[in-house]
């Protein structure tokens, strides 16, 4: 299986709501990564876990707070969201805390 | 301070000829760099990757070049094909785990 996976595909939430994105990796990958993509602007790191800790968190605002349950999982949990952090969210994964970095098929977030 | 810089928003390309996009980058502690295609609604797709230590790195149709003393790299695809239209991104890493991304380059190739 050289897939990540990413759920939903899909995200509409208010700005007073709590949701949560899951991604899933079953390549034995042991670094896993959070990004945020808006539209005609390049990825941007958010967060990095290297054998299930935190180990980059590039100052990101305190209302998305990532989880690693375990070296496959990686949640990221969504609370009193802006408008403006509405933008496609990417889930990556790589072997070690090197790249090359292997991406997911993205959730499309949007805040209203 | 844009580390990363693909100058080509785009770039438009005959089927069978050669694509080439470049890349500039500022960091001189970059030691890794990737190339990405990434279609509409998918997360980017890892293509061909080369160590600083290197020059060029092949892999079928895509090969990449690296200019250490410029500070430039470029990927090289040939022939085009029609279904290599999508973004390119060039990315670069100096630190484990972190990333840097150019803006991209809209690849069409047309029939």
């Amino acid at each position: 299986d050289t897939e990540v996976t990413q759920t939903p595909k899909h995200l509409v939430m208010g700005m007073t709501n709590k949701k949560s994105l899951k991604c899933e990796q079953h390549m034995g990958h042991r670094a896993m990564y959070w990004y945020k993509q808006k539209a005609k602007k390049p990825p941007e790191l958010m967060f990095v876990y290297s054998y299930e800790k935190l180990s980059i968190n590039e100052s990101v605002p305190s209302r998305f707070s990532p989880e690693c349950p375990n070296s496959s999982l990686l949640n990221l949990h969504l609370h009193a969201l802006q408008p403006e952090d509405s933008a496609l969210y990417l889930c990556a994964s790589s072997q070690g805390a090197k790249p090359p970095w292997f991406f997911g098929p993205g959730t499309r977030l949007t805040v209203l | 301070d844009q580390q990363v810089k693909q100058n080509s928003p785009s770039l438009s390309v005959q089927e069978g000829r050669i694509s080439i996009l470049n890349c500039d980058y500022t960091n001189s502690m970059f030691d890794y760099f990737l190339w990405y295609k990434k279609y509409p609604a998918e997360g980017p797709t890892f293509l061909i990757s080369i160590s600083s230590i290197k020059d060029k790195n092949e892999d079928g149709r895509f090969t990449v070049f690296l200019n250490k003393s410029a500070k430039h790299l470029s990927l090289h695809i040939v022939p085009s094909q029609p279904g290599d239209s999508a973004v390119y991104f060039c990315a670069a890493s100096a630190n484990a785990g972190k990333s840097t991304f150019g803006d991209g380059t809209t690849l069409t190739v047309k029939p």
